[in-house]
């Protein structure tokens, strides 16, 4: 099975932050990783397809990178709505796995 | 609007079974591949598994952790998923997610859409 690492777990910032959230993979996955944010009591939400494409309606502040086994979620100026949870996924191969998340807390 | 509804969560005895539905509405459910992804309370996201369509055969795939124990199902004619969990156990307690994949070629296997999730408790 592939495994995500993602870090930090948890990431304190404050509003107009930079943020960056890293996820490797145990073996090499292409662009087959996407992104969702999860808010507190609520199904997750994609974000970042094939490793760095925007899914309709979310905003350009969300950049996706990476290829192979290393990848990155940038939020370029953390907004109140953005205090969540992120988590990876990789689609490159069954079983299909996750990351352990990362939330974002208020500093 | 993309909609999917999970009903059928509760709590159930270990060793019991349980079967989730999801209802699906605003898309072409046909389509698409449909998977559960769960999540234990407070813990991440683990995806549980997929079935495909029927012009992909209706195959099925499962975690290590459910094979053999729960079965994914569909039914276009009603729009609908479903989830039976047999042989339950106390691991299995988790808030269950109906998701539709986006589609069907490798590169957009990604869950674009989610359901409220239904809550299932197994306990003695």
């Amino acid at each position: 099975d592939i495994q995500l690492t993602q870090s930090p777990s948890f990431q304190s910032a404050s509003v107009g932050d930079r943020v960056t959230i890293t996820c490797r993979a145990s073996q090499g996955i292409s662009s087959y990783l996407a992104w969702y944010q999860q808010k507190s009591g609520k199904g997750p939400k994609l974000l970042i397809y094939a490793a760095s494409s925007l899914q309709s309606g979310v905003p350009p502040r969300f950049s996706g990178s990476g290829s192979g086994t290393e990848f990155t979620l940038t939020i370029s100026s953390l907004q109140p709505e953005d205090f969540a949870t992120y988590y990876c996924q990789q689609l490159n191969s069954y079983p299909l796995t996750f990351g352990g998340g990362t939330k974002v807390e208020i500093k | 609007e993309v909609q999917l509804v999970e009903s059928g969560g509760g709590l159930v005895q270990p060793g019991g079974s349980l079967r989730l539905s999801c209802a699906a509405s605003g898309f072409t459910f046909s389509d698409h591949y449909m998977d559960w992804v769960r999540q234990a309370p407070g813990k991440g996201l683990e995806w549980v598994g997929r079935v495909r369509n029927k012009p992909n055969g209706l195959g099925t795939e499962y975690a290590a952790s459910v094979k053999g124990r729960f079965t994914i199902s569909r039914d276009d004619s009603a729009s609908s998923l479903y989830l039976q969990m047999n042989s339950l156990k106390t691991e299995d307690t988790a808030v269950y997610y109906c998701t539709r994949v986006f589609g069907t070629a490798w590169s957009t296997h990604h869950l674009d859409y989610w359901g409220q999730g239904a809550l299932v408790t197994v306990s003695s």
